[in-house]
């Protein structure tokens, strides 16, 4: 059972905005902790898609956005892409169990 | 640019030992914090340990603590993770990662391969 809640899986239709939620408490993100956001497509290693809440790095499309707010984390992607199907997953820093910790992960499938 | 190269992966039986290496290049190694974050066959991102830009500061998970011991050479840009007492549910992939960010609020902006560790008798 993973500390940041994450559904297993979304789905949507090529050109369709999805989001992905990330569900988290107040010894995490409710406690002001950052929350970043990893891209995981088939087969390869974990990309940096969003930093500290909202920011994304150079190359990063802005049709992925990230909000947060109290307990909570979101992620959207707009215009779907064939490309963009893969995992994705939150992360932030919990101070009860003084580590960093991950969501389960949301595979997105594009139909 | 960043690269991350991990190496020392294997098939070990429970109760044994591994030590990964990662060797790191692209960026000023002895600047930054590293960490290890490991995913099992199928399954999701665990974070294992963290390493202080000096080596000084040693973090652990809670799954890890007491058998897994990260260090670093800043000398020869390179970390590592001793891992001892092994267990079927340490078989894993382990990325060694080159974090970012603010002190608890750290990302991971780069993510080596992945050393696979397999423990199996």
């Amino acid at each position: 059972q993973s500390v940041l809640t994450q559904p297993p899986s979304v789905s949507g239709a090529p050109g369709q905005r999805v989001t992905i939620s990330c569900a988290g408490s107040n010894s995490n993100i409710g406690a002001g902790y950052d929350v970043h956001w990893y891209q995981q497509l088939p087969g390869t290693v974990p990309k940096l898609l969003i930093y500290e809440n909202t920011n994304r790095p150079s190359g990063v499309p802005d049709r992925f956005s990230a909000s947060k707010s109290a307990t909570s984390a979101s992620l959207a992607i707009a215009g779907l892409q064939a490309e963009d199907e893969a995992d994705y997953y939150c992360h932030s820093y919990d101070k009860t169990l003084s580590a960093y910790v991950f969501g389960g992960g949301t595979k997105l499938t594009v139909l | 640019q960043v690269q991350l190269v991990e190496s020392g992966g294997g098939v070990v039986q429970p109760g044994g030992s591994l030590r990964l290496s990662c060797a790191a290049s692209g960026f000023s190694f002895s600047a930054y914090g590293m960490h290890w974050v490991r995913q099992a066959p199928g399954k999701g991102l665990e974070w294992v340990a963290s390493l202080s830009y000096d080596g000084n500061n040693k973090f652990y998970a809670d799954s890890v603590r007491g058998r897994f011991t990260i260090s670093r050479d800043n000398f020869k840009n390179t970390m590592y993770l001793q891992m001892n007492n092994l267990r079927t549910e340490d078989t894993a992939l382990y990325y060694c990662v080159k974090r970012e960010g603010r002190p608890n609020n750290r990302y991971f902006d780069y993510w080596g391969q992945g050393a696979l560790v397999t423990v199996s008798s």
